[in-house]
C-alpha cells in the first residue's frame, strides 16, 4: 500500500518568510497529490493541488512542486502571515478498487508576527 | 464545490451504546468517505461508502463495528457501535466531485466530535 511521509512535523517561522513541507510517497501508481490546511476546530480544505503531468503549480502565496523520479513533492508558503498558521497536510491518493486515501501526518506551522 | 451537512456536531455518549452519524450534500457528488482523526493525528480512511452496495472498509476497520449506508448519492450514514473509550474522535465525511475516486480534491464536512463517558 501507499506510504506518506510528511516532514517536518513541527514548522515555526517569522511573519514574511517561507515555509517548505515535504512529503514522500513509495507508490509509482499515484498520480494526484493535494494539499489540505486545517485551522484549529475546522475542518480540512484543499489549498492546492498537482497532477503528475506538471512539475509545479502555483497559486499567489502557495505553491506546490513535483519530483516524480525522486517521488516526492514539496508544499511553499512564502511571505507567511499569521493566519497561515494551521495543520497541512499532504496526500497521495491511489485510485484503486480497493480505495485508498493516505494522508501525512501533518506539518504544525506556526508563524510568528 | 459542494456544501456538506454532517450531524450530529458533537456528542458524549455511554460505552456500549451506538451513535449513529449522517452526511447530506446539497448536490450529486461521485464518492463518499468516512474518516477518524483523534486528536493531534491525522486523518485515516474507514471507508468508502457505495451507493446500493456494501462499503469498502480499510484495514483495520470493519462493517460491524462500523455499519455505513449510502442509500442514493447525497446521503450516508456511519454508526460506531458498542462504543468504547478507544472511539472518542472526531469522525469526518468527505465527498468529490466527477472524476472517478481519490483522484479529486476531497471536500470535508465539519467533523462530529465523539466522546465516551
Amino acid at each position: 500500500g501507499e506510504n506518506v511521509e510528511q516532514h517536518p512535523s513541527t514548522l515555526s517561522v517569522q511573519e514574511g518568510d517561507s515555509a517548505v513541507i515535504k512529503c514522500t510517497y513509495s507508490d509509482s501508481a499515484s498520480n494526484y497529490f493535494p494539499w489540505y490546511k486545517q485551522e484549529l476546530g475546522k475542518r480540512p480544505q484543499l489549498i492546492i493541488d498537482i497532477r503528475s503531468n506538471v512539475g509545479e503549480k502555483k497559486d499567489q502565496r502557495i505553491a506546490v512542486t513535483l519530483n516524480k523520479t525522486a517521488k516526492h513533492f514539496s508544499l511553499h508558503i512564502t511571505e507567511t502571515q499569521p493566519e497561515d498558521s494551521a495543520v497541512y497536510f499532504c496526500a497521495a491518493p491511489r485510485n484503486t478498487n480497493a480505495g485508498k486515501s493516505t494522508f501525512g501526518d501533518g506539518t504544525t506551522l506556526t508563524v510568528k508576527p | 464545490s459542494a456544501v456538506i451537512s454532517q450531524k450530529p456536531s458533537r456528542d458524549i455518549c455511554q460505552r456500549g451504546t451506538s451513535l449513529t452519524i449522517q452526511c447530506q450534500v446539497d448536490s450529486q457528488v461521485t464518492m463518499m468517505f468516512w474518516y477518524r482523526q483523534q486528536p493531534g493525528q491525522s486523518l485515516t480512511l474507514i471507508a468508502t461508502a457505495n451507493q446500493g452496495s456494501e462499503a469498502t472498509y480499510e484495514s483495520g476497520f470493519v462493517i460491524d463495528k462500523f455499519p455505513i449506508s449510502r442509500p442514493n448519492l447525497t446521503f450516508s450514514t456511519l454508526t460506531v457501535s458498542n462504543l468504547s473509550p478507544e472511539d472518542s474522535s472526531i469522525y469526518l465525511c468527505s465527498v468529490t466531485i466527477g472524476g472517478s475516486g481519490f483522484d479529486q480534491p476531497q471536500h470535508f464536512g465539519d467533523g462530529t466530535r465523539l466522546s465516551i463517558l
